[in-house]
């Protein structure tokens, strides 16, 4: 069956070190793969989106990779602030570019000062 | 409109009541999505629109959930004889609908108790 598997523990890291969340997935050909931010009682927040013939973005603070051999893309924040605590969701189409994002169940991220 | 609104923030219902739920998504967005969201899952897949007409509803978990968006821009998602089971953060989202545009924009989502 098709899954996305992202860490359901919580990742706490010190303020101004990289955050490195990982989404991985399996039974997928995707052609594109989503982060999006939630905060508590909030809707998902649209960060960046990579596609399958891209290795790497960045905005800002962000950059996300994307091996298809692997199946696995990360998403990393550098110079983390405690504002950056939420949790990040990736999702990704079920295969050649569907409208319809399937989503991982996220992972919380905590930065302590 | 500046983005995605919907109403009510929070419903509390009883078991076996009838629940509307609405999205107003943002102004020339043709696809809208409706999602529902149990605590510490991702968002589930329910259906989604393209225009007025649904293009895929093979999320709504039974025939009790129905959603419409009749003039291609407001959609209501209606549940009925509600469960306590159907709890949950049920949130919209809109996109262009555009090929090479899939980032969805969120609502705040609407906050579902069933008694």
């Amino acid at each position: 069956s098709q899954k996305i598997e992202q860490n359901s523990e919580a990742l706490n890291i010190q303020e101004g070190k990289t955050a490195t969340l990982t989404c991985n997935y399996t039974n997928y050909s995707p052609a594109y793969l989503q982060w999006y931010r939630q905060d508590p009682g909030r809707g998902p927040v649209f960060l960046l989106l990579i596609r399958e013939n891209e290795k790497e973005k960045r905005k800002e603070r962000l950059k996300v990779t994307f091996d298809t051999t692997l199946k696995q893309s990360l998403f990393h924040i550098t110079a983390s602030q405690p504002a950056d605590s939420a949790t990040y969701l990736c999702a990704l189409d079920l295969s050649g570019g569907s409208y319809i994002p399937t989503f991982g169940r996220g992972t919380s991220l905590i930065v302590h000062p | 409109g500046a983005g995605v609104s919907q109403t009510p923030s929070n419903k509390v219902t009883e078991k076996g009541k009838y629940v509307e739920l609405r999205c107003d998504p943002i102004s020339g967005h043709t696809a809208l999505y409706w999602y529902r969201q149990s605590l510490g899952q991702g968002p589930e897949f329910l259906i989604y629109f393209q225009g007025t007409g649904a293009a895929d509803d093979s999320g709504l978990p039974n025939d009790r959930f129905f959603a419409v968006r009749p003039e291609g821009s407001v959609s209501t998602l209606k549940i009925q004889r509600t469960e306590r089971g159907d709890s949950a953060m049920y949130l919209c989202a809109s996109s262009p609908g555009l090929a090479g545009e899939e980032t969805q924009y969120f609502g705040p989502g609407t906050r579902l108790l069933v008694l």
